[in-house]
């Protein structure tokens, strides 16, 4: 079956633009993360959501960045204002409650 | 403050020989480890797993190997093989877990040599 997609693979925009990435989990997957892999880094944490609920946001940087969820499938993260430093790969997984996360692909990031 | 660390950013072998990658870890708490895989313009794939009542989990060529007194892990690779160069991340959750997130360390990359 399909896995975990993201769009778009590349973003490039100006500093203090907004952005939308978007993740489309695997079909039935009611958890569903974003990470984030800064130059050199490993994956951050960021925020998980089950159905459409956040129970944790702990990992957003800032108030710059949101999320959400709609019909316990396809999540969007925005983020306003971009800075440099918001650079990264931005990286979606999905999972069963439990179990291996899968992940997508990721949004490669880059500001100007 | 970093509470997984892959110390080694890079490790090269040559085919047929074992890969050892290590992974240390801050938080006595954390009780589920992870090994992810990761190639070039893909996402991480989970490789193997190991909960905190055992030392050793095998799959084929991989096997995972757990040092709770040490809070160390490691993943062993025999015999590598050229399709295993990728970047590798270790990864710790507290399990049970209500949210499942994962902390991740830095990654290394491992290249095996025909």
């Amino acid at each position: 079956g399909a896995g975990v997609s993201q769009s778009p693979s590349n973003k490039v925009t100006e500093k203090g633009k907004d952005v939308e990435l978007r993740c489309d989990p695997i079909s039935g997957h009611t958890a569903l993360y974003w990470y984030r892999q800064s130059l050199g880094q490993g994956l951050e944490f960021l925020i998980y959501f089950q159905g459409n609920s956040a129970p944790d946001k702990s990992g957003l940087p800032s108030d710059r960045f949101s999320a959400e969820r709609t019909g316990g499938s396809v999540s969007t993260l925005t983020i306003q204002r971009t800075q440099q430093e918001d650079s990264a790969v931005y990286l979606c997984a999905s999972s069963l409650l439990g179990d291996e996360q899968y992940f997508g692909p990721g949004t490669r990031l880059t500001v100007t | 403050d970093q509470q997984v660390k892959q110390n080694s950013p890079s490790l090269s072998v040559q085919e047929g020989r074992i890969s050892i990658l290590n992974c240390d870890y801050t938080n006595s708490m954390f009780d589920y480890f992870l090994w992810y895989k990761k190639y070039p313009a893909e996402g991480p794939t989970f490789l193997i797993s190991i909960s905190s009542i055992k030392d050793k989990n095998e799959d084929g060529r991989f096997t995972v190997f757990l040092n709770k007194s040490a809070k160390h892990l490691s993943l062993h690779i025999v015999p590598s093989q050229p399709g295993d160069s990728a970047v590798y991340f270790c990864a710790v959750k507290k399990f049970p877990t209500l949210t499942g997130k994962l902390i991740f360390g830095q990654g290394t990359t491992l290249q095996v040599k025909p």
